[in-house]
């Protein structure tokens, strides 16, 4: 199974500043075969369930505002929010659907400072 | 509008059994497959099952693999996680969820259930 990894377990940003969660895969999840990277970043906030925000690494879901975006190809991966906002405070996850069994990194929950 | 609702949750004890359903509307459910995820109390989300749109392909996390069961109904648009042996650590809140393409069921998940509780507790 590939092992998903976020860094860090949680962090407190002020707002408007910007906030950085990595996630690393224990194996490549970039497709050879449609040139993409199998993964996902969702965003939970509590009581709800999650909520898809990019895919194929980069492409932010419609409706998503464009201060979160994601990078990173192969094992390593990034999902950053430009600009914090107050409702932007959940636990984030990283997930791979490269093949079975999809698997998430164990969260990042994100706070104000 | 897109939409899963889950239900069939409930205390159980262990070593009994259970059965979740996911009602879903607004899309062409029989063009999808399918997954359940669930999260426990506290804790991470954890992928449980996906079943091809025809019901052909069957997928299970090893913590699952034996004693639970996912099966659809097409004409019903409807879901299901038979839950067989239950264990404490099966206590969590069942996710269904519908990939956001219907050409591959390994895709992101696009559509969330709120969930149904499941306590397996004597």
């Amino acid at each position: 199974d590939i092992v998903m990894t976020q860094s860090p377990d949680s962090l407190a940003v002020s707002l408007g500043e910007r906030a950085t969660i990595n996630c690393k895969s224990s194996q490549s999840v970039f497709y050879s075969s449609n040139n993409k990277n199998h993964l996902a970043w969702y965003q939970q906030k509590p009581g709800q369930p999650p909520k898809l925000l990019i895919y194929w690494a980069s492409t932010r879901e419609s409706g998503v505002p464009d201060r979160f975006s994601g990078s990173g190809s192969g094992t390593d991966f990034t999902l950053t929010i430009s600009s914090l906002q107050a409702e932007d405070v959940a636990v984030y996850y990283c997930q791979q659907y490269y093949g079975p069994p999809m698997t998430f990194g164990q969260g990042t929950k994100v706070d104000i400072k | 509008q897109v939409q899963l609702v889950e239900s069939g949750g409930g205390v159980v004890q262990p070593g009994r059994s259970l059965r979740l359903s996911c009602a879903a509307s607004g899309f062409t459910f029989g063009n999808y497959g399918m997954h359940w995820v669930r999260q426990a109390p506290g804790k991470g989300l954890e992928w449980v099952a996906v079943m091809s749109y025809d019901g052909s392909d069957k997928y299970y996390a090893d913590s699952v693999k034996g004693r639970f069961t996912i099966s659809r109904d097409n004409s019903k648009n409807t879901l299901y996680l038979q839950m067989n042996s239950l264990r404490a650590e099966d206590t969590a809140v069942y996710y269904c969820a519908k990939p956001y393409g219907s050409e591959s069921y390994y895709l992101p998940l696009d559509v969330w259930g709120q969930g149904t509780t499941v306590t397996v507790s004597s």
